[in-house]
């Protein structure tokens, strides 16, 4: 099974300013994808991380926003850009291998914006 | 389109009872189904999956689901409650683009279990 690493796995950060959050997979997946987990709530998939390619964004989720990268099979990164408070939530990294069929997460990185 | 329903967003059991965490799901195609769980400040652990094999699906820490297709139903259940159950659960179907798997996961909107001593 693969392994998801996440950083920062938590930050407190300034309204108005920007996060980038690492994924490093610890083999190549087909697939890798980020969610947001806002407090109380559910998981919403916000993008898939395209390899070579802009990210695929789902609604209400733009790049502007959210810009990512994927420039390999085992590395992606999110940008929370110009944060508010309603930024505050969890963001989990995914990846899927389309081979096995199986799908792993990281452990989330904890933000909170002030 | 696909996506899941969580009948119940809380569910109180005493210890040592039985466990139900229903869930619904809607899917034009054969759906592949998962049950995770998030305990406080932690990752999501995968419990256990369906992909359209056995209809009754065995996971980790004494869990199961069964797949109910006439009834379109996943509901999960453990014969007795453990303390360390106590966390959110989270039934989950994969997302299809025609009958193929993309490998985005819908949520449903969780349910969080307490177990009472």
């Amino acid at each position: 099974s693969a392994v998801i690493s996440q950083k920062p796995s938590r930050d407190i950060c300034q309204r108005g300013t920007s996060l980038t959050i690492q994924c490093q997979v610890d083999s190549q997946v087909t697939m890798m994808f980020w969610y947001r987990q806002q407090p109380g709530q559910s998981l919403t998939l916000i993008a898939t991380a395209n390899q070579g390619s802009e990210a695929t964004y789902e609604s209400g989720f733009v790049i502007d926003k959210f810009p990512i990268s994927r420039p390999n099979l085992t590395f992606s990164t999110l940008t929370v850009s110009n944060m508010s408070p309603e930024d505050s939530s969890i963001y989990l990294c995914s990846a899927w291998d389309r081979n096995t069929g199986e799908l792993f997460f990281g452990e989330g990185s904890r933000l909170t914006v002030l | 389109a696909q996506s899941v329903t969580q009948l119940d967003s809380h569910v109180s059991v005493s210890e040592g009872t039985p466990v139900l965490l229903r869930c619904n799901y809607s899917s034009s195609y054969s759906p592949s189904l998962f049950w995770y769980v998030q305990h406080p400040n932690k990752g999501l652990q995968l419990l256990l999956k369906y992909t359209s094999a056995a209809t009754l699906v065995k996971g980790i820490n004494g869990f199961e689901a069964e797949f109910k297709k006439s009834e379109t139903s996943f509901h999960l259940t453990k014969p007795s409650a453990h303390m360390s159950d106590a966390a959110e659960y989270f039934c989950v179907v994969s997302s299809r683009s025609g009958s193929s798997n993309t490998g985005k996961l819908i949520f449903g909107q969780g349910t969080t279990l307490q177990v009472k001593p």
